[in-house]
């Protein structure tokens, strides 16, 4: 059965430095989906960034960057020039490949974001 | 902007009381997700449609059962509500099972079963 283990329940960062957040999977598919989402407090999960399985090159978005290891089956998630508005739950996920007419969508148990001014 | 809404930000309830959650999404997509999600658990999976009336069961589907009579509707029922079910309760939508979209979340509703 595919998991995916957040081993930090919670984090601490300096605004404007730089945090890395760790994800891991465990799936037998080579074709499938990760993504992280930000559960901001009190307000509404949105997609952070989205890594296909297929693509080596890890996905970029702005601040937030993905280093994507397959074979380690790692998912990690850096924040660069951390702001306040970062503060957030982080939810790593996994998509796997639409087969025998369904998929499954797994989350991590999430890591919370603190940004210190 | 897709929007994904929830028939309420805050519910309380009885214990043995029908409840009824709804969500609605504006995007026309055919996948539709209901979530439990608790401190330390993440979020679980309740049950997920992928279709108007075509549901499946997630991984913890016990005590809930759901109804997508409208594609844009998606309605989670607990038939005798248990204080084991006070949590929050997140909906979320989806373009076609191809492909790897992201989903798109509901403000949540928080129930307290009581």
């Amino acid at each position: 059965a595919q998991t995916v283990t957040q081993s930090q329940p919670e984090m601490s960062v300096q605004e404007a430095e730089t945090v890395t957040l760790s994800c891991t999977y465990d799936t037998s598919e080579s074709d499938y989906y990760l993504f992280w989402y930000k559960q901001p407090p009190s307000r509404q999960m949105i997609l952070v960034i989205r890594q296909e399985a297929y693509k080596q090159q890890n996905a970029t978005e702005n601040r937030f960057s993905v280093n994507f290891q397959k074979a380690a089956k790692s998912f990690s998630l850096k924040i660069s020039d951390s702001q306040l508005g970062d503060a957030a739950m982080y939810f790593c996920a996994y998509r796997s490949p639409f087969t025998s007419g369904t998929y499954k969508y797994i989350f991590g148990t999430g890591t919370r974001l603190k940004v210190l001014a | 902007d897709v929007k994904v809404t929830q028939s309420s930000r805050y519910l309380v309830k009885r214990t043995g009381e029908k409840v009824f959650l709804e969500c609605v999404q504006d995007m026309d997509h055919e996948n539709m997700f209901w979530y439990r999600q608790d401190p330390g658990l993440g979020l679980r999976l309740i049950y997920f449609s992928y279709d108007v009336k075509m549901k499946e069961k997630g991984d913890i589907p016990e005590g809930y059962s759901v109804s997508r009579e409208k594609k844009e509707r998606f309605s989670l029922i607990l038939e005798s509500a248990s204080t084991n079910q006070t949590s929050m309760y997140l909906c979320a939508s989806s373009l076609a099972s191809i492909g790897g979209y992201e989903q798109y979340f509901g403000p949540g509703t928080r129930l307290t079963v009581t």
